[in-house]
């Protein structure tokens, strides 16, 4: 079946360390998106990327990082100037359908961790 | 984006219509009108959208006023598992984050 995967479900960092987030979808979407979301509030977007080998900082790039050199992997780095990094992660990809952005689809996220 | 407005919490009763109601007096021409719903440690599922008629699919069914500033996302025979935070999106055709707020608590019971 067509769909978003992210791995780890869940993921624990050390001080000073460097963890990535792995998506992947095979929906042949363009558009991918990284969003994070804290306890009892609504998704903020890290970073997006409309096309193979360009992507742009989000409301809340800093500490962060992506690359998109696969049309279905973007990978998201969460970086150790990330200061606050517990929270849930969530991917999501969309296609552009007769110039209309069609609706997003999401993975199942990946919940982050201090140790 | 046009902002919404959105109870925080419904209850209904497993079998029965679950009516959804979102308010979005300030959406523009070309804002569409999405429902996304999470299920506690899930990622967002997309459910529906609209433009101004009234959509069905599968799922749900949405009713947009003829105004479009208020629409109702309805959910036919809800069951214990449409238990969910609902959540009205409005937003344009081009690229544009999603921006999620408090969304309704739905608690279907038995």
């Amino acid at each position: 079946d067509g769909g978003i995967t992210q791995s780890p479900k869940y993921l624990f960092r050390k001080e000073g360390q460097n963890v990535t987030l792995s998506c992947e979808q095979n929906l042949n979407h363009d558009a991918m998106y990284w969003y994070r979301q804290d306890p009892g509030q609504g998704l903020r977007l890290i970073y997006y990327s409309q096309i193979v080998n360009d992507f742009q900082k989000g409301d809340i790039a800093e500490g962060y990082s992506v690359s998109r050199e696969k049309k279905e992997s973007f990978p998201l780095t969460v970086t150790s100037a990330q200061k606050n990094p517990t929270a849930f992660y969530l991917c999501a990809s969309s296609v552009r359908d007769r110039g209309v952005n069609q609706p997003q689809h999401f993975g199942d996220g990946t919940r982050l961790s201090i140790l | 984006d046009a902002k919404t407005t959105q109870p925080p919490s419904m209850d209904c009763a497993e079998g029965r219509a679950a009516n959804l109601p979102c308010n979005h007096s300030t959406i523009s021409g070309n804002e569409y009108v999405y429902w996304y719903r999470q299920i506690h440690s899930q990622g967002p599922q997309y459910i529906i959208h609209g433009l101004k008629n009234n959509e069905t699919n599968e799922m749900a069914s949405l009713i947009i006023t003829e105004d479009r500033k208020s629409s109702t996302l309805i959910l036919p025979h809800a069951t214990l598992r449409d238990t969910a935070v609902y959540y009205c999106i409005v937003r344009g055709t081009g690229f544009q984050k999603l921006v999620f707020g408090t969304g309704t608590r739905l608690l279907v019971s038995p």
